[in-house]
């Protein structure tokens, strides 16, 4: 079974440049995309981007002028950095594995054969990081 | 960026009752090459990561009970409790993976009524 297991610094004082690292253990790492996501105290969940294991990224764009997510095939692990957080950085970070599905169908004259992308099947256990002076 | 908007923002059903959140995406998230919606639903309990309860709009992840089902295609999407049970208390999350960045609703909080 699949688990992710994550780690850095909690506490960060503005300027300063976040950093977190997420580890994939018991299972596949190749063939993927991992995500990072975060939650600001009380509010809801944002999207900040994700990597597969060649290297390709996707970031979103309201954070992609600060955000830099790599990985290390060789750990099967995945980083986040953030350069110059500030106290709206505040949040709960999580990886997530964006996980496939194989479909074999044919519906009329359609057929479909492969993995495709269900949503985000497994997810780290939360990195809690304040931002505060 | 596709934005889904999800209403109610917050819900109080009594035990056993129905329980119906709604989500909008502001684009179609059919994806053609395998006829499916890019479409999925979580629950968050608190302390808790998201947990993974629907994809494809209307498949039931592995071990979720079958007292939660989801529907719609397109744009529009429900995900329905038919029984109500004290241990749904949650916020529960859509989420389109179509296309990049990968956009969330704000979120449902469903109480007990």
């Amino acid at each position: 079974q699949v688990q992710l297991q994550q780690w850095g610094a909690g506490l960060l004082k503005p300027s300063a440049n976040l950093s977190l690292t997420c580890a994939v253990y018991g299972g596949s790492f190749n063939g993927y995309y991992w995500s990072w996501i975060r939650q600001p105290p009380g509010k809801g969940l944002e999207w900040i981007g994700e990597i597969n294991h060649s290297g390709s990224t996707n970031y979103n764009p309201s954070l992609k002028s600060r955000v830099t997510i790599s990985v290390d095939t060789s750990k099967s692990q995945i980083s986040l950095k953030v350069r110059s957080v500030t106290g709206a950085d505040t949040a709960v970070y999580y990886c997530a594995r964006l996980g496939t599905r194989f479909l074999k169908e044919c519906s009329g004259t359609s057929c479909y054969n492969g993995n495709y992308r269900y949503g985000m099947d497994v997810w780290g256990q939360g990195t809690t990081v304040s931002v505060s002076s | 960026d596709i934005v889904m908007t999800q209403s109610p923002d917050s819900l109080a059903v009594s035990l056993g009752e129905r329980a119906t959140i709604n989500c909008k995406s502001s684009q179609n998230i059919l994806y053609n090459s395998n006829n499916r919606n890019y479409l999925s639903w979580y629950q968050q309990k608190p302390g808790q990561p998201p947990k993974l309860l629907i994809y494809w709009a209307s498949t039931r992840e592995s071990g979720v009970p079958d007292r939660f089902s989801g529907g719609g295609s397109g744009t529009d999407f429900t995900l329905t409790i038919s029984s109500l049970q004290a241990e749904d208390v949650a916020i529960y999350y859509c989420q389109q993976y179509y296309s990049t960045p990968r956009t969330f609703g704000q979120g449902t909080k469903l109480e007990i009524k």
